[in-house]
């Protein structure tokens, strides 16, 4: 199994505050990803990165920001929790993007649920 | 974007049968991706196959890239591969998933 960890596993919270989520990797990729899972929707990006400081929005980046100071960390910031994003974030890692070859695949880490009350 | 599109949405087999989940996608890909979403929530990687046929144990895959389209085929199934099944593919953005074919199996 790749080496993904996800932090917290679960957390409540009420709207307005803010939240970090944080997802570490051994395997030393160098593209990370943030997706949420909703029912009825799927998963869906919302920002990934391709390399230390170098981050990318995805399909639902608003109301979110990454950050990533190491290869190994990769932070989910929600600056001020609404009800809406309520939902279960996923991590996932791959050591290629965009060429063909193995190395785009992507594997996902256990997962975060956020509860924002 | 690209789209991805999974059927059928719903599923249900009896012990030992067989079954065909699809997924149809608007665009070409460097990467088509099959998942298994296990009761618990675990997104377990079954295939990365963005052309070809692969086979691994009673599942396997078939993507024809030319025609935009990848199969996943249970055989004789067993009431652990109950969960959600998801397509994601990657053209120019990272994955793109389908909403998932839920497959219930019954003892």
């Amino acid at each position: 199994d790749a080496g993904i960890t996800q932090s917290p596993r679960h957390k409540v919270t009420e709207t307005g505050t803010p939240v970090t989520l944080r997802c570490h990797q051994t395997e030393n990729h160098r593209y990370m990803y943030w997706y949420r899972q909703d029912p009825g929707h799927g998963l869906r990006l919302i920002h990934y990165s391709y390399g230390v400081k170098d981050t990318d929005k995805g399909e639902v980046s608003d109301g979110y920001s990454v950050s990533r100071s190491k290869t190994e960390d990769f932070l989910l910031t929600l600056e001020s929790a609404t009800s809406s994003q309520t939902s279960v974030y996923f991590c996932a890692i791959s050591e290629s993007f965009g060429t063909s070859g193995s190395g785009n695949e992507q594997f996902f880490g256990p997962g975060t649920r956020l509860t924002v009350l | 974007g690209i789209q991805v599109e999974q059927s059928p949405p719903d599923l249900i087999l009896q012990e030992g049968a067989n079954s065909t989940l699809r997924c149809n996608f608007s665009d070409s890909v460097n990467n088509l991706q099959w998942f298994h979403q296990n009761p618990w929530g675990q997104l377990i990687n079954l295939f990365y196959i963005p052309s070809g046929t692969k086979q691994n144990g009673r599942l396997s895959a078939t993507t024809v890239a030319t025609e935009r389209y990848s199969l996943l085929y249970i055989s004789s199934s067993q009431t652990t591969d109950s969960g959600v099944y998801f397509c994601a593919v990657e053209g120019n953005t990272p994955l793109v998933f389908g909403k998932g074919t839920r497959l219930s199996v019954i003892a």
